[in-house]
This record gives structure tokens, C-alpha cells and sequence, in this order.
């Protein structure tokens, strides 16, 4: 299968400052990504859905300005969270697609702590 | 509301008993999912099942679709305590992929 991968697998952080996480397809280019946030003991929740070379498209109650969503290329997409708060700390996954009707493909994805 | 209720949530069983887990939802799929999950990484797909009444087989485990591409089950045989993990169904709405709640399943030795 696909390989996706996610940089860095955790992170902490001081309340106020800004973190990215990266998203690489490494063997397939994907036309689409997403990323999707997991609280303990839940389910995946869809945040937002990127296509490359385009404005990423949010889930409703997802605030746009907080999470910055990136796609410059076929094999990575970025999502920074700007002014982190102890709240934002979550499992961040990314997945891929070569087309928004194909399989996605997981990232082993980024746990974030804020403190 | 849910689109994909998954129950039980939570399932604690010993080893080499036999588990059953539901997704039930009142939309018609064109296909649906089932993924686990371990703990601190992400999602592996396990299955696809597209054709109303399909069944499955995965070594121990049986998918089934529901006639009315509505529902799925999962059933394990003889769980081991390497099952143990996080089941989840999603289905594709739009290119969107929505989950249910997820089956935390513990299979003690």
C-alpha cells in the first residue's frame, strides 16, 4: 500500500506559540490531503480538506485563521496551528489521495501537546 | 447526530471469545469501511464492502453489508489480545470520509 508519512510523531510546546506538522505521500503524488483530529478515547474528526495548489477547504466550526493549511505540492501539505492553547492539544492526523475518489492513506500521525 | 452510530463503544473481553460490532446509520452507502487503529498511530484500512448482503472474510474476522447498504457488522472469532485496538466504520460522503464513534476492543490474555 500507499505510504504517508508525518513529521514530527509529537511535539511540546509552550501555550502562545505556533507548530507545524508535516504531511508527505511518499510514493504517490496526492492531487488531495486531509487532516483530521482525534481526541483521547474518540473518533477521527475531519478539520479540513486541501488540494494542491488551492485554498483548503474547512469543516464547519474549524476556525481557518488557528489551523494554516498548506498544499504547495503533490507529496506535501502542511498544518501549522498558530498561537497554540492547552486546548488544541490532540492527535493530528493527515491522509492522502491521489484523487478526492480514491482510497485515503494514513499518516501514523502527530501528537501535540501543549502546555 | 451521528451519520454512522458504531456500537458497543467500549468491549472487554477475555481471549477466545467471540465479538460482534455494529455500524448502523439511516443513509444509503455506496460502500463502507472498517478500520483499527492501535494506540499513537493512525488508522489502517482493514476492509471496503460495496455490494448489499456482500460478506467478507479477513482470517478471524467477517465483514458483512448490510442488504440495504445501510449497516455493517464486524465479527471476530476466537479474539486474541492482539485485536485488541480501536474498530472503526467510516463511509465516503462527498469525498469526505466520516467515521463513527469507534469500538475500543480489549482482549485479555
Amino acid at each position: 500500500g500507499a505510504v504517508v508519512s508525518q513529521h514530527p510523531s509529537r511535539v511540546i510546546c509552550k501555550s502562545g506559540t505556533s507548530v507545524k506538522i508535516e504531511c508527505r505521500s511518499l510514493d504517490f503524488q496526492a492531487t488531495t490531503m486531509f487532516w483530521y483530529r482525534q481526541f483521547p478515547k474518540q473518533s477521527l474528526m475531519l478539520m479540513a480538506t486541501s488540494n494542491e495548489g488551492s485554498k483548503a477547504t474547512y469543516e464547519q466550526g474549524v476556525e481557518k485563521d488557528k489551523f494554516l493549511i498548506n498544499h504547495a505540492s503533490l507529496t506535501l501539505s502542511t498544518l501549522t496551528v498558530t498561537s497554540a492553547h492547552p486546548e488544541d492539544s490532540s492527535f493530528y492526523i493527515c491522509s492522502a489521495a491521489a484523487s478526492i475518489e480514491n482510497e485515503q492513506f494514513f499518516g501514523p500521525g502527530t501528537r501535540l501537546t501543549v502546555l | 447526530t451521528q451519520l454512522l452510530e458504531q456500537s458497543p463503544q467500549f468491549l472487554s473481553i477475555q481471549e477466545g471469545e467471540n465479538l460482534t460490532v455494529y455500524c448502523n446509520s439511516s443513509s444509503v452507502f455506496s460502500s463502507l469501511q472498517w478500520y483499527r487503529q492501535e494506540p499513537g498511530e493512525g488508522p489502517v484500512l482493514l476492509v471496503t464492502v460495496v455490494t448489499g448482503g456482500e460478506v467478507k472474510k479477513l482470517k478471524r474476522l467477517t465483514f458483512q453489508f448490510g442488504d440495504a447498504r445501510k449497516d455493517s457488522s464486524l465479527h471476530i472469532t476466537a479474539a486474541q489480545p492482539g485485536d485488541t485496538g480501536l474498530y472503526l466504520c467510516a463511509a465516503n460522503q462527498g469525498g469526505k470520509l466520516i467515521f463513527g464513534q469507534g469500538t475500543e476492543l480489549s482482549v485479555k490474555p
